[in-house]
């Protein structure tokens, strides 16, 4: 089953609102979540590196005001897109690194990924 | 940067053909590679994982070799099913990031 979740999986928006994407580990705790964001026919490129407990680091190119990010805990990180126009649609895709204590079937310092968030501003 | 290519972007097969899926990396300093499976509008599905330790991994009909000095990883699928059709995407872990190919896009026709 799902060892990480994406919430919403699907979201419609006007432009100028703002837009709140859940990333949560289900059985482990993840002290780093990473946030990835795909266009049609390309490849992952990582926004982002969240850790738990301290800021996050941003890849060169993305905006941290724009994008914000939060790991207020060990199984829970958000993006939120702020102010939103079009040109921000995309898929968006979380991953959680496996830390510490995990289960028997998942592999310690292995990404898993969620389900992806598709994002559409009008 | 590492920088990661898949070749072919596209392909498309008849079933029962086996598939040969290439991937190419420039920095041969990485901790592991893995290939997944996206299906359209999908998140990422892990096939395998290989160390870069390991020379291969096998699960079913799927096979990953790794060649860490010349930067290179293959995915071999027997005899293709339909439902084998989707993305296929490489990625290379290291420098605590992992870095993606664009894919090979899969069709196995019936």
């Amino acid at each position: 089953g799902a060892v990480v979740s994406q919430h919403p999986s699907r979201v419609i928006c006007k432009s100028g609102t703002s837009v709140k994407i859940e990333c949560r580990s289900l059985d482990f705790q993840a002290t780093t979540m990473f946030w990835y964001r795909q266009f049609p026919k390309k490849s992952l490129m990582l926004m982002a590196t969240s850790n738990e407990g301290s800021k996050a680091t941003y890849e060169q190119g993305v905006e941290k005001d724009k994008f914000l990010i939060n790991h207020a805990s060990l199984t829970l990180s958000t993006l939120t897109v702020t102010s939103a126009h079009p040109e921000d649609s995309s898929f968006y895709i979380c991953s959680a690194r496996a830390q510490g204590r995990t289960p028997s079937s998942l592999r310690t310092d292995t990404q898993y990924f969620g389900p992806g968030t598709r994002l559409t501003v009008l | 940067k590492q920088e990661v290519t898949q070749i072919p972007a596209a392909l498309s097969v008849p079933e029962g053909e086996n598939l040969v899926l290439n991937c190419s990396f420039t920095d041969s300093a990485i901790y592991n590679l893995q290939w997944f499976r996206q299906d359209p509008g999908k998140g990422l599905t892990s096939l395998l994982l290989i160390q870069s330790s390991q020379r291969e991994q096998t699960s079913g009909r799927l096979n990953a070799s790794l060649d860490k000095s010349s930067g290179r990883s293959t995915l071999y699928i027997a005899a293709s099913q339909p439902g084998d059709s989707a993305t296929y995407l490489c990625a290379v872990y290291g420098n605590n990031r992992l870095a993606f190919g664009k894919g090979n896009q899969v069709v196995v026709i019936p």
